[in-house]
């Protein structure tokens, strides 16, 4: 299993609201930053957020990430169609040398 | 822009080395961290390892054993080899781009190339 800890699934209707969360420990998003990857079928994963809440350009501001504890949450407001995918949060483990670690990835399903 | 595109053989035999290079353009090697990362069904998205533009690397502890990532800068390009494969390590296979942020002095991957999948079987 992954060491990061995200619900298997989420849904929402259009317009609506949803948040992703994202569990760590004190040696990976309690003492790092999270990002989160957006994934569409049967493509990569794309940088959604960064350092808990940056976005890159071109990811629209419905958007927004963040970080509590060793927890990191996705919010998706006004959700659209085009939001269903899968959605992974990363996060640097500063065990041993240190490495990436992964969420085990969130559907989301817009009804 | 920056493209990354992996290649090499799409099947390899149990108990053989696993080969694949990521070719790197609209980006130089230099000044970068470079990662390959799987994905597969039974372990989600697994970071395998990275290395720096010098040659420097640092792999994930459950492979370190079986993995050698290296850079070749004259060709703007790394390789991944992973040894006495297993059904285990089919998977689809990216490899990434690591970016710095000054703000937070911390990384993510903001370029992924398109996955090459690998399939361990006699």
């Amino acid at each position: 299993q992954s060491v990061l800890t995200q619900p298997p699934s989420a849904s929402g209707t259009p317009g609506q609201r949803v948040t992703i969360s994202c569990s760590g420990s004190s040696s990976n998003i309690g003492s790092n930053t999270v990002n989160w990857y957006q994934q569409l079928p049967g493509t990569a994963p794309k940088l959604l957020i960064y350092s808990n809440n940056q976005r890159p350009s071109g990811v629209p501001d419905r958007f927004s990430g963040s970080k509590s504890g060793a927890s990191g949450s996705l919010a998706i407001s006004g959700l659209q169609s085009e939001d269903e995918a899968d959605y992974y949060c990363a996060a640097w483990d500063d065990s041993l040398n240190g490495f990436w670690v992964f969420g085990g990835g969130t559907k989301l399903t817009v009804l | 822009q920056v493209q990354l595109q992996e290649s090499g053989p799409g099947l390899v035999k149990p108990s053989e080395t696993l080969s694949l290079t990521c070719a790197v353009s609209g980006s130089s090697i230099s000044g970068y961290y470079w990662s390959w990362i799987r994905q597969s069904p039974e372990k989600g998205l697994e970071w395998i390892g990275y290395i720096y533009y010098s040659g420097s690397t640092n792999y994930n502890p459950s492979l370190k054993s079986r993995v050698t990532i290296s850079v070749d800068t004259s060709k703007n390009q790394f390789s991944l080899r992973l040894s006495s494969v297993t059904a285990a390590d089919t998977a689809v296979y990216y490899c990434a781009r690591s970016t710095y942020y000054y703000g937070s002095g911390t990384y993510f991957h903001d370029y992924w190339g398109q996955g090459a999948l690998v399939t361990v079987s006699s």
